[in-house]
């Protein structure tokens, strides 16, 4: 069985930094692209960030651009995302989630997910 | 980036009744297209990939039809665990992008 569980969220004022983990079991994490999507209170989704397999490859959405860091440790069976220069509007529920095998793209569809981690930026 | 539309924002049907709910895409995605249901409280669920298979477990009365810029999930009779908020979600282009989200309410 697939799991994905994610920690690292907290309440953390506006400029501040945060890095998020996300622990994968039951799958050959190499194997798979991992993405980092969120959800503000109430809204829809937005997806954030995803990486390869073997993390040589990674992209972002323009909102988190330059300020957030996408990587792996797939010797720990673990995906990171570091979060800088953080917003108001970075607040959110972080799911990690990893690409599906109906395709063979680090952007193939999500089809597992963890039940995320809470960021709330507010001074 | 590809801006997915959602409509209607809200549907109000009663159970037993077929749902359809719509999704355009500002630009043409092929069928680089899926649709997720997400009920409160829970992580998304991948229900249709490549605009109209369905995922592993998925029941059949979950379909979706639709290429290029115009998409259609139709549930075909609405069971008690199906309301909830479906979105649409492109993978053509990046950036990876998501609809706003339809919310299928009990009449």
């Amino acid at each position: 069985e697939v799991q994905l569980l994610e920690s690292g969220g907290d309440l953390i004022q506006p400029g501040g930094s945060l890095r998020l983990s996300c622990a994968a079991a039951g799958f050959t994490f190499t194997t798979f692209g991992m993405s980092w999507v969120r959800q503000a209170p109430g809204k829809g989704l937005e997806w954030v960030s995803s990486i390869s397999g073997f993390g040589d490859d990674t992209y972002y959405a323009d909102s988190v651009k330059g300020r957030f860091t996408i990587s792996r440790d797939n010797s720990r069976d673990t995906l990171y995302l570091q979060m800088n220069s953080l917003r108001a509007e970075d607040t959110a529920l972080y799911y990690c989630a990893r690409a599906s095998s109906y395709c063979s793209t680090t952007g193939c569809y999500p089809d597992s997910w963890g039940q995320g981690t809470l960021v709330t930026v507010s001074s | 980036e590809i801006v997915l539309t959602q409509s209607p924002a809200t549907l109000s049907l009663s159970p037993g009744e077929r749902a359809t709910l719509s999704c355009r895409a500002s630009q043409n995605v092929d069928r680089y297209f899926a649709w997720y249901q997400q009920k409160p409280g829970q992580a998304p669920r991948l229900l249709i990939y490549d605009a109209s298979k369905r995922a592993t477990g998925i029941p059949a009365r979950f379909s979706g039809s639709g290429s290029g810029t115009d998409f259609t999930l139709t549930i075909s009779s609405l069971e008690p665990e199906d309301f909830a908020v479906y979105y649409c979600q492109q993978r053509k282009n990046w950036p990876l992008t998501f609809g706003g989200g339809t919310k299928v309410e009990i009449k």
